[in-house]
């Protein structure tokens, strides 16, 4: 079964920084990862599908980039309204888990 | 507009069975590739996928939960429920469904979930 692991834990970033978050996979995948944003309170948004697709309404400073067992999610200019916690999730492997990474929280300092 | 809205009840008792709906507008589920999900997440955890259902009526599940979940769909009320059979207070959480289609479905229950409800808190207690 596969296994998602995101670092770090938890990221503090100035506004107009970038910020870097990491997706592991524990098994080999093409390009089915996700990237979802939550606040608090909140249900999760997507981001990012296909590895790099910014979903519909996606501000272009989330991108997305990867393959294979690393992915990456960086915002290129953190706002205040950037602070939630992110998650990957593959969507690639038989039988289907759709499985979500344990989340990295992006705090603004 | 696409939404989704869950409703069920908030207090269930271990060893029952719970049961969710989850009613949407906006799309259909007769649309080629378009599917219906729940998820859950338990108090400051993350997210972890339940099951699944598409147009077909095709219905995948996590492996881990099988034995006691159920996804059906009502396509004339555009209504999708769920049942997890025998809760345990770990099932305590906050329960979602969830949309997907063309764009990021992979197919046989795999993909990613661009339009999902508010969410129904459900806490497993006696």
């Amino acid at each position: 079964e596969i296994v998602m692991t995101q670092s770090p834990a938890t990221l503090s970033v100035s506004p107009g920084e970038r910020a870097t978050l990491t997706c592991r996979a524990s098994e080999t995948l093409t390009t089915h990862l996700a990237w979802y944003q939550q606040k608090r309170g909140q249900a999760p948004r997507l981001l990012v599908y296909g590895a790099s697709t910014r979903a519909t309404g996606v501000p272009a400073r989330f991108s997305g980039s990867g393959s294979g067992t690393e992915f990456t999610l960086t915002i290129s200019s953190l706002q205040s309204e950037d602070s939630a916690v992110y998650y990957c999730q593959q969507y690639e492997t038989w039988p289907p888990g759709n499985t979500f990474g344990q989340g990295t929280k992006v705090e603004i300092k | 507009q696409v939404t989704l809205r869950e409703s069920g009840p908030a207090l269930v008792k271990p060893t029952q069975t719970l049961t969710l709906t989850c009613s949407f507008s906006g799309f259909s589920l007769t649309s080629e590739r378009t599917c219906v999900t729940w998820l859950r997440q338990p108090p400051g955890k993350a997210l972890e996928w339940l099951a699944l259902i598409d147009r077909d009526d095709d219905k995948y599940y996590n492996s881990s939960l099988k034995s006691r979940l159920t996804i059906s769909k009502d396509t004339s009320k555009n209504q999708v429920v769920l049942t997890l059979a025998n809760v345990d207070p770990v099932d305590t959480g906050t329960y979602y469904c969830a949309r997907t289609h063309a764009d990021f479905y992979y197919g046989s229950g795999r993909g990613a979930f661009d339009v999902w409800g508010q969410g129904t808190v459900v806490t497993v207690s006696s």
